[in-house]
């Protein structure tokens, strides 16, 4: 356990659902980290949050929606996926300008 | 842009027979090098973290080294329980900067 806890675990939605990934850490870090990992490709950030201030969102598209209501908790919305959004989604905290701690993942698929 | 490139890209060892895999990188300026290893469905777990040029670390079997282009993961004596993708990632210099991360490579230690 590293003390990043990811909820639901596995997610099977269709397209024109809504539905919201959740993010846990009591590490006291101050950065939280969304990141997509989907076969034969690199980790891809996603965004970022320091000190609950959003900053960084890497060109992600607007069916993805995060929000950090406090530096322990992050969620990710999501809304009208295509099935190519189908993915390992991972959470992270960390101190900013340092490793990054992971959680074990909410595995999506996009019916 | 930074870069990271990890080879090979899929390794089978036997049990006991020790290897290295290679993580080559562009960074504008490095802050820090990190190693990873991930198990099938779940998120990385952080080893190493290596910030500048002849720092070696290790933890039981592994020993990562750091020169100014590449770092090298070194498996002694690698047991089965050591298969995994192993990620290595660079975060370069500046504000706020992210984990930029290679593809990994994927570990099969044969019995």
């Amino acid at each position: 356990e590293t003390g990043v806890t990811q909820t639901p675990r596995h997610l099977v939605m269709g397209m024109t659902n809504k539905k919201s990934l959740k993010c846990e850490q009591h590490l006291g870090h101050n950065a939280m980290y969304w990141y997509k990992q989907s076969a034969k490709k690199p980790l891809e950030l996603m965004f970022v949050y320091n000190f609950k201030e959003q900053t960084e969102n890497n060109s992600v598209p607007s069916r993805f929606s995060p929000e950090c209501p406090n530096s322990s908790h992050l969620f990710l919305h999501l809304h009208t996926l295509q099935p190519e959004d189908s993915a390992l989604y991972l959470c992270a905290s960390g101190r900013m300008n340092t490793e990054a701690f992971f959680g074990q993942g909410t595995r999506l698929t996009v019916v | 842009e930074d870069q990271v490139t990890q080879s090979p890209e899929a390794l089978r060892l036997q049990e006991g027979e020790s290897s290295s895999l290679n993580c080559s990188y562009t960074v504008s300026g490095l802050r820090g090098l990190f190693w990873y290893r991930q198990d099938p469905g779940k998120g990385p777990e952080f080893l190493f973290t290596l910030y500048s040029a002849g720092e070696e670390k290790e933890k039981e079997r592994l020993k990562a080294t750091l020169t100014k282009k590449e770092s090298f993961l070194h498996i002694t004596a690698p047991k089965p329980e050591d298969s995994a993708t192993y990620l290595c990632a660079v975060q370069a210099t500046g504000r706020n900067t992210p984990l930029v991360f290679g593809k990994g490579t994927r570990l099969s230690v044969i019995a």
